[in-house]
């Protein structure tokens, strides 16, 4: 089976720098992704790690650790616009059997 | 290219009917994936096709089914629905290849059974 824990929420400044963990427990792995979803929209992929390291896109950036089964999403220079529900998800396969996590709920205050 | 699309967009139904939901992949894409999402659940997978067949299926009574056209297009079916299968319904395609990680959501459907 799988299992992936997330915070439930988190809040910030703009401007500022957010981490949001998580951690999984599963029996294979292929990879760990990143999805945004804002209220009434759909997920949207921000990023993917299949290797241990840090992976940047822009103001984002996701780190993988394979052998603590954690990895973190970090957004920089926080916007009013990043406020939005943030998902890990794994697959245990190539691209198949996608677990996602329970999502963290992103604040981004003024 | 376009998107993936999802037909109905929103939905109500009564305990006991069935629904049909559509969804189209983004061209070129063989594999699509349904999950359920809901406040309390979050999102759970359905089950993933590939090339018409079912590859994967997540825990899900089998009221819950699926199939997947020549064309990659796929449909859920929900018989005997019941109050708590309310969601939004989310499919999502990807290429299966390099970058196969990435899926691609649609806008979803939104079911409300009374």
């Amino acid at each position: 089976g799988q299992s992936l824990e997330q915070p439930s929420e988190v809040t910030a400044v703009e401007g500022a720098i957010v981490q949001i963990n998580c951690t999984y427990q599963t029996s294979g792995f292929y990879g760990l992704s990143w999805y945004q979803q804002h209220d009434g929209g759909a997920p949207t992929f921000l990023s993917y790690n299949a290797l241990d390291g840090l992976e940047e896109t822009g103001r984002f950036s996701s780190f993988l650790s394979r052998s603590d089964s954690y990895g973190y999403l970090l957004l920089q220079e926080l916007q009013m616009k990043d406020s939005a529900s943030y998902f890990c998800a794994v697959s245990d396969n190539y691209g198949q059997n996608f677990v996602f996590g329970p999502g963290t709920r992103l604040s981004v205050l003024p | 290219k376009a998107g993936v699309t999802q037909t109905p967009r929103y939905l109500i139904k009564t305990r006991g009917q069935q629904v049909t939901l559509s969804c189209s992949p983004i061209s070129g894409h063989r594999s699509v994936s349904w999950y359920q999402q809901t406040p309390g659940q979050g999102l759970q997978f359905l089950f993933e096709y590939f090339s018409e067949t079912q590859r994967n299926k997540g825990n899900f009574p089998g009221r819950f089914s699926g199939r997947q056209f020549s064309n990659s297009r796929s449909e859920m079916n929900v018989s005997t629905l019941e109050l708590g299968d309310s969601a939004l319904y989310l499919c999502a395609s990807s290429s299966q290849t390099s970058g196969g990680e990435t899926q691609y959501f649609g806008p979803g459907t939104r079911l409300l059974v009374l």
